[in-house]
C-alpha cells in the first residue's frame, strides 16, 4: 500500500512570508493529523481531522496557522505570516480511525530566514 | 492530561549489547503507550504499543517493552543491538478512549558503536 505522501520535502522562506504544505493520506484512512516537530523535541499535534471535520485543534496557533481537509482526503496546512519560531519539520499522519495506528509521512522541513 | 518523560537524550551502546531506553508516563486515565522510531529525514514508524492486554509487549525488529503500573514506566529493551538500530526513539501516551490524542516525549537518540 502507498504510504502517506507529503510535499514539498524542504522549504526555505523569509519571515512574514506565507507557506503551504500538502498531505495525501493512505487511501481509506478517515483520520488525518498534522504535527510540528521542532529540532530536539518530540512531535506536537497541531490539528486532527476525522474525515473533513476538525476534532482537535487546541494547539494550533490560529492567528497564523490554518488547515483544511477538503472532501475528507487530501489536506493542506498553511502558515501566514511565518515567524522564526515556526522553523520545524511538519509531519502528516493518517490512521483508519481515531486510536488506530498512525502512519507518518516523511515530513516537510521548513526553515525561516 | 497525559505526559511522558524520557530519561536520557542520548544512549550509547556497543553492537551486541543490551539496549534499554527509559520512559515514564503520567496519565489521569488508563493509558495506551507507544514506542516509535525515527530514522534521519524520515517520519515515525510504530515499534510497539500497549493497549491494556498483556503487560509485556513485543514489537518489530526484536524490541519489547513492559508496562509497569506501579512504577508508571514503559521502558523499551532489545537484547542485542545492531548497527541498524541507531535512530531516534520516541515514547508516546494517549488516553484509552475518545480521540486518543498522542503526546510524545522529547526522544532518545540511540548510538550504536562497532
Amino acid at each position: 500500500e502507498a504510504g502517506v505522501a507529503q510535499s514539498p520535502r524542504y522549504k526555505i522562506i523569509e519571515k512574514r512570508q506565507s507557506v503551504a504544505f500538502w498531505c495525501n493520506p493512505i487511501s481509506g484512512h478517515a483520520t488525518l493529523y498534522w504535527y510540528q516537530q521542532i529540532l530536539g523535541q518530540g512531535p506536537k499535534l497541531l490539528i486532527q481531522f476525522q474525515n473533513n471535520g476538525v476534532v482537535d485543534d487546541s494547539q494550533l496557533p490560529k492567528d497564523r496557522f490554518s488547515a483544511e481537509r477538503l472532501k475528507g482526503v487530501d489536506s493542506t496546512l498553511k502558515i501566514q505570516p511565518a515567524k522564526l519560531e515556526d522553523s520545524a519539520v511538519y509531519l502528516c499522519a493518517s490512521s483508519l480511525e481515531a486510536g488506530a495506528p498512525q502512519h507518518f509521512g516523511d515530513g516537510t522541513r521548513l526553515s525561516i530566514l | 492530561a497525559q505526559s511522558v518523560t524520557q530519561l536520557g537524550s542520548h544512549v550509547s551502546v556497543s553492537e551486541g549489547a543490551l539496549v534499554l531506553l527509559r520512559c515514564n508516563y503520567s496519565s489521569s486515565v488508563p493509558p495506551y503507550l507507544f514506542w516509535y522510531v525515527q530514522y534521519p529525514n524520515q517520519g515515525l514508524q510504530l515499534l510497539l504499543k500497549y493497549t491494556s492486554a498483556a503487560t509485556l509487549v513485543k514489537g518489530i525488529n526484536g524490541f519489547e517493552a513492559e508496562f509497569k503500573k506501579s512504577e508508571t514506566s514503559f521502558h523499551l529493551t532489545k537484547p542485542s543491538a545492531h548497527m541498524s538500530d541507531a535512530a531516534e526513539y520516541f515514547c508516546a501516551v494517549s488516553a484509552n478512549t475518545g480521540f486518543q490524542k498522542l503526546v510524545f516525549g522529547t526522544g532518545t537518540r540511540l548510538l550504536v558503536s562497532p
